[in-house]
């Protein structure tokens, strides 16, 4: 099955600067690869996706981008605010299965 | 408004008995599934459901059961060979398509076995 590793399983990032979470994935099937942000208490909601057919995709301060040969993808988050501070997942999936990375919480310092 | 819905927020349960996680959605999707979630461990797939009165094993189907008798639900029900029950269980449902769908989640029941 698809395997997704997901780093840095923790970050810190002070106000203002940029964070960027990387994952891999292990099945060169996949073609969907949606990015979660959960808030404490709460299901995870998507804040962007990707698919197979594009490179890069932005949404005003989120971006993705992927890497189909490398197998690789990565978010990034500019000017970062307080209340980006949640944990992120990111996830693989073909047709309609996902599997998820390990989650990385990330703490924006005032 | 459409959405999924999953009860109760808690739940409590002695060891040795089952219990019955319930979830509901609004928004006519064929695609439903119930992950587990545990501290640093993302989120793992117990059971999905592409349609109705069919379903299949996800990987960590060992303790659990589901049933699909109508589209708008998908209940989860752990039962007493679950040997560490207690986590955070979400429900979630998408439509189908070839290239991927948005997944849509509740906002989860959190079992603790006392």
């Amino acid at each position: 099955g698809e395997n997704v590793e997901q780093h840095p399983s923790t970050l810190s990032v002070q106000e203002g600067d940029s964070a960027v979470i990387k994952c891999t994935y292990s099945d060169s099937a996949s073609n969907y690869f949606p990015w979660y942000k959960q808030e404490l208490g709460k299901g995870p909601q998507l804040i962007i996706d990707i698919r197979s057919n594009v490179g890069e995709k932005k949404d005003q301060r989120i971006a993705v981008t992927l890497n189909k040969t490398a197998k690789h993808f990565s978010l990034h988050i500019t000017e970062t605010q307080p209340e980006d501070s949640a944990v992120y997942f990111c996830a693989a999936s073909m047709v309609y299965k996902l599997s998820f990375g390990a989650g990385t919480t990330v703490t924006v310092r005032a | 408004d459409g959405g999924i819905t999953q009860s109760p927020k808690y739940l409590f349960r002695k060891e040795g008995q089952n219990v019955t996680l319930s979830c509901e959605q609004n928004l006519n999707h064929d695609a439903m599934y119930w992950y587990r979630q545990d501290p640093g461990q993302g989120l793992r797939l117990i059971y999905y459901s592409q349609i109705v009165n069919d379903f299949q094993k996800g990987d960590i189907a060992e303790g659990y059961s589901v049933s699909r008798e109508k589209k708008e639900s998908f209940p989860l029900t752990v039962t007493s060979a679950q040997k560490n029950p207690t986590a955070f269980y979400l429900c979630a449902s998408s439509s189908l398509g070839a290239l991927g769908t948005e997944a849509f989640f509740g906002q989860g029941t959190r079992l603790t076995v006392v």
